[in-house]
Parts: C-alpha cells; structure tokens; sequence
C-alpha cells in the first residue's frame, strides 16, 4: 500500500480558502487519490477522488501534481461545517477491491 | 434512501458475551464492509463481502463473524466480547460502478466492553 503524509492539523478562517496538502511519493501509477472526511461523531464521508487531472465537484476541488506524488485538496470557502478529520487514501481497486486504508488524516479547525 | 444504518447506536457488553451489530443499505450495493475505529486512529477493515454468499477477511478479523444472505444485510459478530474490542463500529458499502472506492459509511455502533 502507498504510505501517506498528512499534516496532523490545520486552522482556517470561515469564509476563507483551505489547502489541504497530502504526500503520497510511493504511489503506484494505477491508484487513484481519493479523500474522504469525517465530521465530529460522524462515519466517514467521501469527497472527491482523481486520477491524473484535477478535479472539481460540488464540494471541493482536487489538484495532483504532474508526478503524482502529491495532491492537494481545496476547499473553496470554509464553513463552521467543513470542520472534520481529512483523509487522504491512495486506491488501488482490482485485487485490493473496496480496501480503503484510513491514516491519521488532518484535523481540519475552522474558525468562524 | 435511508442509505446505510447501523443499529444500536450504543452497546454496553460485559468480558466474555456476544452480540451482533447490524447494518442494512437500501442502495442495492453489491460491495459491504465492516470498519473498527479506536480512539484517535484511522479506521481498520474488519471484514468485506462482494456480493450476498460472498464474505473476506480484511486486516483485524479476529474475533469477529460475517455472513451475508442477503445484498441489503451485513451483520458484525461478536463471538466472545473482550476490552479490546471497544471501539466504534462503522458499516459501508459501495457501488460497482465505482470500483470499490467511494463508499457510504453509516453513523456508527459505539462498543464499550468491561
């Protein structure tokens, strides 16, 4: 499985945009990138997921890096609401199908 | 779409009895799993089914059972309760058309064992 490095914490302002940087060096050419939340008290959420391009949907944008080794999430403009535990998940399906493997993710505080 | 429930919400068990923790989606996915949570950690695959009579191993499944009969079912078993398996419980599932990776998790069983 492809490690993953992840800022334990950020801190933003409502209102304001939010760049969630995540590592993944060892990353096989197959895997997709796949981030999901988890609000307080709450199961998991998915976000977004790419492969190669950026991506864009209602809640966020994903940006990856022409190497693949790292990517980024953006959150446009923070909400009291947004705050939440980010993972960022390397996703290889095939054989690995459905395995998705959770780190420590990034806690997400967003000030109003 | 309810989408995924877990039922109870909250189980207290004592060292040593079992129980069963449910989970139901109403969304025809083919793909279910089960993920265990402890504090402060990332979630840990307990055991995943690809579709009804089809049950795997993922990475901690000891101590615990699957079946599923049905595409809408997925029971967690817990055979014999020990202080270690307190954790929260999440159950998932997910549409074949996404490949396995994006999932709906339901809101969770939080398991205490004393």
């Amino acid at each position: 499985d492809a490690k993953t490095t992840q800022p334990n914490s950020m801190e933003s302002n409502e209102e304001e945009p939010v760049h969630l940087p995540c590592n993944h060096s060892t990353i096989s050419g197959t895997d997709y990138i796949h981030w999901y939340r988890q609000l307080p008290s709450q199961g998991p959420e998915y976000v977004i997921h790419g492969l190669t391009s950026n991506v864009n949907n209602r809640m966020a944008s994903l940006a990856i890096a022409e190497d693949r080794k790292s990517s980024t999430l953006i959150l446009h403009r923070a909400t009291l609401r947004d705050a939440a535990v980010y993972y960022c998940i390397p996703y290889a399906g095939g054989t690995s199908y459905g395995k998705l493997t959770f780190g420590q993710g990034t806690i997400l505080t967003v000030h109003p | 779409n309810a989408g995924v429930t877990q039922t109870p919400k909250f189980q207290v068990l004592k060292t040593g009895q079992s129980m069963t923790l449910q989970c139901a989606q109403d969304m025809n996915h083919e793909y279910m799993s089960w993920y265990r949570q402890d504090p402060g950690m990332g979630l840990r695959l307990i055991h995943y089914s690809v579709g009804a009579g089809i049950t795997d191993q993922g990475e901690v499944p000891n101590g615990y059972n699957v079946s599923r009969s049905t595409t809408e079912d997925f029971p967690l078993r817990l055979l014999s309760a020990a202080p270690s398996q307190t954790s929260v419980y999440f159950c998932a599932s997910s549409p074949e058309t996404s490949g396995g990776g994006k999932q709906y998790f339901g809101p969770g069983t939080r398991l205490t064992v004393t």
